[in-house]
């Protein structure tokens, strides 16, 4: 069965700050893992996927993730935050052989302060 | 393109009552997927729609049920509502369901059971 994790269910960052959004996973085969983000009341909203290839995934609004099969981590990241970017984030990974199923972990909130 | 498109955006109903909700997916997209979102469980797949069947299946009573027409629109049915299904219902659309798409999500439906 697949899982997601993510550790810490709020991070607080200063504006102008890096920020990291932790994911690990674990899947029998090779994983598609996802990012998405979701303000209030609202649905989600897709950030990025990594798939194959490369490790270091771009998306929108300047995230990036960084995929490490040995870590079987997936981890969230940003240069530098902005107060609008204050949200729940959730991690969510898919199983090759468990067909269209996205498994989400609980989610981090992600407090960004001027 | 127009998003994924979710109706009614809120329901109130009384325990034993029945509700069907309606999603509307992306133009050109033939999967559709169902989750439940609350407090507690937090994202949990309900069941995934492709060409009018049903392909996937989460841990989810018989209470609920789904449906999906020749124009991809699909709707979910749940019967004898209980206190617990209240929650945030979520339809998420993806071209063809297969393991690197990308699921896009619409606002949901906010489900209160009274």
């Amino acid at each position: 069965a697949q899982s997601v994790a993510q550790p810490e269910d709020q991070v607080n960052v200063a504006e102008g700050n890096p920020l990291t959004v932790k994911c690990t996973y674990s899947v029998s085969g090779n994983p598609y893992l996802f990012w998405y983000v979701q303000y209030p009341n609202r649905g989600l909203q897709f950030l990025l996927k990594y798939i194959t290839g490369d490790n270091l995934v771009k998306g929108s609004y300047g995230f990036e993730a960084e995929f490490n099969k040995s870590q079987t981590s997936f981890h969230l990241k940003k240069p530098s935050a902005l107060v609008s970017d204050s949200a729940l984030y959730f991690c969510a990974v898919r199983d090759k052989n468990a067909g269209n199923m996205l498994t989400f972990g609980g989610g981090t909130r992600l407090m960004v302060k001027p | 393109k127009a998003g994924v498109t979710q109706t009614p955006r809120y329901l109130i109903k009384t325990r034993g009552q029945q509700v069907t909700l309606s999603c509307s997916p992306i133009s050109g997209h033939r999967s559709v997927s169902w989750y439940q979102q609350t407090p507690g469980q937090g994202l949990q797949f309900l069941f995934e729609y492709f060409s009018e069947t049903q392909r996937n299946k989460g841990n989810f009573p018989g209470r609920f049920s789904g449906r999906q027409f020749s124009n991809s629109r699909s709707e979910m049915n749940v019967s004898t509502l209980e206190l617990g299904d209240s929650a945030l219902y979520l339809c998420a659309s993806s071209v063809l369901g297969a393991g690197t798409d990308t699921q896009y999500f619409g606002p949901g439906t906010r489900l209160t059971v009274l």
